[in-house]
């Protein structure tokens, strides 16, 4: 079963711009993951936000974490045509190591 | 940089039949991960590993799929026999020690088609 889900589920923008991804989830966190896939490939972990933070940056990515709405966004600024992926949001509920993925959300960066 | 491997990076088979995939992990990651991904779809974890133990195998169909870590370093996950619904990529992801908060390393994945 999926707990996070990602919002667009697709989303396609031109270099240079910014990419917004949302996740929500179901249950409460210890902490949530952004991970990267590349098409057909294995997925890359990139910035990972506690539940008691509300945000994280990293190079160009700005993670936002809202417990009360059970949300996250991953923000990727000034974009580039490298950056097309799929986005997963995974979460890690309370008493538990295990990572539960969103469905992604396909990014597209046009040159 | 150490890299998760795993082999075949492609199968085809007929249904029914046997199939197994490999994974070596990063060297010294004590955890070790087999994930099922669906096109269009996010990891869904089958089976984890702690050193040879397995600690959740709760999503693993144990009719036909079985999982072993005999010495607590690489990994084969096998499918007997397989069906038209088994396709989907096998992701095999290690981390130093299972813990909260731990980075996962993603290996590029096993694409399965049955046929």
């Amino acid at each position: 079963s999926q707990q996070g889900e990602e919002d667009p589920q697709a989303l396609s923008i031109q270099e240079g711009e910014n990419a917004t991804m949302n996740c929500s989830y179901k249950t409460s966190i210890n902490n949530l993951q952004w991970y990267r896939q590349n098409s057909g490939r294995g997925l890359v972990h990139l910035i990972l936000i506690r539940s008691n933070e509300r945000e994280k940056h990293s190079g160009r990515l700005r993670v936002t974490l809202d417990t009360s709405k059970k949300s996250s966004s991953l923000l990727i600024t000034a974009s580039r045509a490298a950056d097309t992926a799929s986005y997963f949001c995974a979460t890690e509920a309370g008493g538990s190591e295990k990572l539960v993925f969103g469905k992604g959300t396909k990014l597209t960066v046009n040159p | 940089e150490a890299e998760v491997a795993q082999s075949p990076r492609y199968k085809i088979t007929e249904k029914s039949q046997a199939v197994a995939f490999w994974c070596d992990p990063i060297s010294g990651h004590a955890t070790l991960y087999w994930y099922r991904q669906i096109l269009g779809q996010g990891p869904e974890l089958l089976v984890q590993f702690q050193d040879e133990s397995v600690v959740d195998d709760s999503q693993l169909p144990k009719d036909r799929f079985s999982a072993e870590r005999l010495k607590g370093v690489d990994s084969t996950l096998k499918i007997q026999p397989a069906e038209l619904g088994d396709s989907a990529m096998y992701l095999c992801a290690s981390s130093p020690n299972g813990v909260a908060g731990e980075t996962q390393y993603f290996g590029p994945g096993t694409r399965l088609l049955v046929l």
